[in-house]
């Protein structure tokens, strides 16, 4: 069995704070690591798919970073703003499978004005 | 508009109903995924098609039938529901390159929330 552990489960801050939170994984059989922002009543969005140990990704205020070796990524959010509020998915391709990813409980971030 | 479009957005259904929820991407992709998201607990993968042939079954009960006429539409059949099977229904799809699908994102449509009474 495949866990893709997310941390915080939940987290509040105020507007302009910078954050960040933790997925941690099995580091066997990897191919790659998802992030997603699931806003409530959308669909969730794809940030990040990262494949290389290393890896460091960048979309506008959002970065992430990935240690295949540990298993673990971290994603960063700076200058936190009230639409960052959603919920951060990550997920990692399932054992040998090409095409099932494993998906973690997520980070819910609530950003305050 | 992420491309994928789900229907109905909301189903409410006896045990003993036959429904079907349907799935459409404009994307061009070639993979398609079903997705079950139940009260706190991680997304879980239901099935996958890749060029409209079935390449996952995880473990779902055959009360839940997928079939994939071509590859943008995908339709989830379900029938003798339990109570235990409300939930959000997620469709998603993405590109396959080269067999590695893995390490393309997926676009996912807004979901169909069911309720089985």
């Amino acid at each position: 069995i495949l866990n893709v552990e997310q941390s915080p489960q939940s987290l509040h801050v105020q507007e302009g704070d910078s954050t960040n939170f933790t997925c941690s994984f099995p580091s066997s059989n990897f191919y790659a690591l998802h992030w997603y922002r699931w806003e409530t009543a959308k669909s969730p969005e794809a940030l990040f798919v990262m494949t290389l140990n290393g890896d460091e990704k960048k979309k506008g205020r959002i970065s992430a970073t990935l240690n295949t070796k540990e298993g673990y990524s971290y994603l960063y959010i700076k200058g936190s703003q009230p639409e960052d509020s959603a919920t951060y998915l990550c997920a990692r391709n399932s054992g040998g499978s090409n095409y099932k990813l494993t998906f973690g409980k997520g980070t819910l971030l609530t950003v305050n004005p | 508009e992420t491309g994928v479009t789900q229907t109905p957005r909301h189903l409410v259904m006896g045990m003993t109903n036959k429904k079907s929820l349907k799935c459409e991407q404009h994307l061009g992709h070639n993979a398609m995924y079903w997705y079950k998201q139940s009260a706190k607990k991680p997304l879980e993968l239901m099935f996958v098609y890749n060029f409209k042939e079935q390449t996952e079954n995880n473990s779902v009960p055959s009360r839940f039938s997928p079939e994939c006429p071509n590859s943008s539409h995908l339709f989830l059949h379900l029938h003798t529901l339990q109570p235990e099977d409300s939930a959000l229904y997620l469709c998603a799809s993405s590109q396959d390159r080269g067999g590695q699908a893995s390490n393309q994102p997926q676009h996912f449509g807004d979901g169909t929330r069911l309720s089985i009474l």
